[in-house]
């Protein structure tokens, strides 16, 4: 079963925070997180692991509630750069080795 | 060549035409993958290649049929297709089938069917 993500989308202003949100129904192995730009292919920004830590990159940064089943992608001081659609992908336990990704989240930042 | 290659990046085919996507990966990689990306849908897995053998077939029509050669090279065979099909077409490795390996994807092939 898909996590669900939210919000759909997001506008920002350069220098804004933002917070994305991935929710699932099922127990969970990992999060990943990808973002993806358009017409190019997604690019792996963290993983986040069942009993592991909050991962940072650069001024991207997540966490994994592994009770709630829940993740957070927060972005800080946004940049231009930051723009795109960003993916969560569950690892769930009996699910396989496989990832389930959410429908995905429009981010724009703006000057 | 560094990555993950996608030929073609653009493909248009009618209902009754045969035509092969191609995915090669220069990354020492021994999984392969293919996903479906269609509007406003989440990403959808279709197949998966451990060292070249299939361990996964998400419940995909028949008229899309991969081929793994080897390891560093991933087909799509596609015949008869619906324009319901009609969908980016993205493939990834991993260094393994495992759990927690980050996805390298390809730029992808934008398919339409006629």
């Amino acid at each position: 079963q898909q996590p669900v993500q939210s919000p759909q989308a997001v506008i920002l202003r350069e220098g804004e925070d933002a917070v994305i949100n991935c929710s699932s129904s099922k127990a969970l192995y990992s999060v990943h997180w990808y973002r993806q730009k358009h017409g190019e292919a997604p690019v792996f920004l963290m993983i986040l692991l069942k009993g592991g830590e909050q991962k940072g990159h650069d001024k991207i940064s997540a966490s994994f509630n592994e009770k709630k089943q829940q993740s957070s992608l927060y972005l800080t001081a946004s940049q231009l750069s930051y723009s795109g659609t960003y993916f969560c992908g569950t690892e769930q336990i009996g699910g396989g080795n496989k990832l389930t990704f959410g429908t995905g989240t429009q981010l724009k930042v703006e000057l | 060549e560094t990555g993950v290659t996608q030929t073609p990046r653009h493909l248009v085919m009618g209902m009754t035409n045969k035509k092969s996507l191609k995915c090669e990966q220069h990354l020492g990689h021994n999984a392969m993958y293919w996903y479906k990306q269609s509007a406003k849908k989440p990403l959808e897995l279709m197949f998966v290649y451990s060292l070249e053998e299939r361990v996964e077939n998400n419940s995909v029509p028949s008229r899309f049929s991969p081929e793994c050669p080897n390891s560093s090279h991933l087909f799509l065979h596609l015949h008869t297709l619906q324009p319901e099909d009609s969908a980016l077409y993205l493939c990834a490795s991993t260094p393994s089938a495992t759990r927690n390996n980050e996805q390298f994807f390809g730029p992808g092939t934008r398919l339409t069917v006629l």
